[in-house]
């Protein structure tokens, strides 16, 4: 069975600190991968979404960014963090067909930027 | 970008009743619809979808219903117990790879 593993689960980092999560997908091949934000009491921001390794697509500009090095593997980053950038970050995947993919999400990782 | 929708932000149902959460979505080329459940702290867990060209499926003690003339989803959950408090979203896929989620509806059930 297809399993979805996101770390580290909580962080607390300062103001201008680099920001590294990492997420990883067992049991599927070629997966799509999302990197989804959710502020406390709002709904889920895409944030950035993968079809392959080495594609990237943004969908909100931030000081952010997302890397895919390996095939199930998916990484959110940032160079310098922003109080802004708190939130619950979650990784998710799909399988990559056209007739419908139902999207899984790993377990969050809570980012508390002070 | 599109949006999904929840009509309301908080219910508050007696153990035992039926529970019937609303969300509407403006696309309507939106051919894929997912509901999540999410308990506090946790990602989101898929309970349900259903496809544009359906307008009900049933899982277990749940109902997905879609109405596309008024751009209409809802999930029912019958007999509702108190492990079903929780935050739900609906979301919708309008194109084959991005999904896109409302601010979320969230369930209390009263013992």
């Amino acid at each position: 069975s297809q399993t979805i593993h996101q770390w580290p689960a909580t962080l607390v980092q300062p103001v201008g600190s680099p920001l590294s999560l990492e997420c990883t997908v067992e049991g599927t091949s070629n997966p799509n991968l999302y990197w989804y934000r959710q502020a406390a009491g709002r709904g889920l921001q895409l944030l950035f979404y993968s079809v392959g390794i080495g594609q990237i697509s943004s969908e909100v500009p931030q000081n952010l960014s997302a890397s895919r090095p390996q095939d199930r593997q998916f990484i959110l980053s940032s160079k310098k963090l922003l109080l802004s950038d708190s939130g619950f970050y979650l990784c998710a995947w799909s399988v990559a067909l056209a007739s419908g993919n139902t999207i899984y999400f790993g377990e969050g990782s809570w980012l508390t930027v002070v | 970008g599109e949006s999904v929708g929840l009509h309301l932000p908080t219910l508050s149902v007696q153990e035992g009743d039926n529970s019937i959460i609303n969300c509407a979505y403006s696309n309507s080329a939106s051919d894929y619809f997912i509901w999540y459940k999410q308990e506090s702290g946790k990602g989101p867990q898929f309970i349900i979808d259903i496809r544009s060209n359906m307008d009900k499926r049933q899982g277990q003690r749940v109902t997905v219903l879609l109405n596309k003339t008024v751009k209409h989803l809802s999930l029912q959950i019958a007999a509702t117990q108190p492990g079903d408090s929780a935050v739900y979203f609906c979301a919708e896929r309008y194109t084959g790879n991005q999904f896109y989620f409302g601010t979320g509806t969230s369930l209390t059930v009263i013992p």
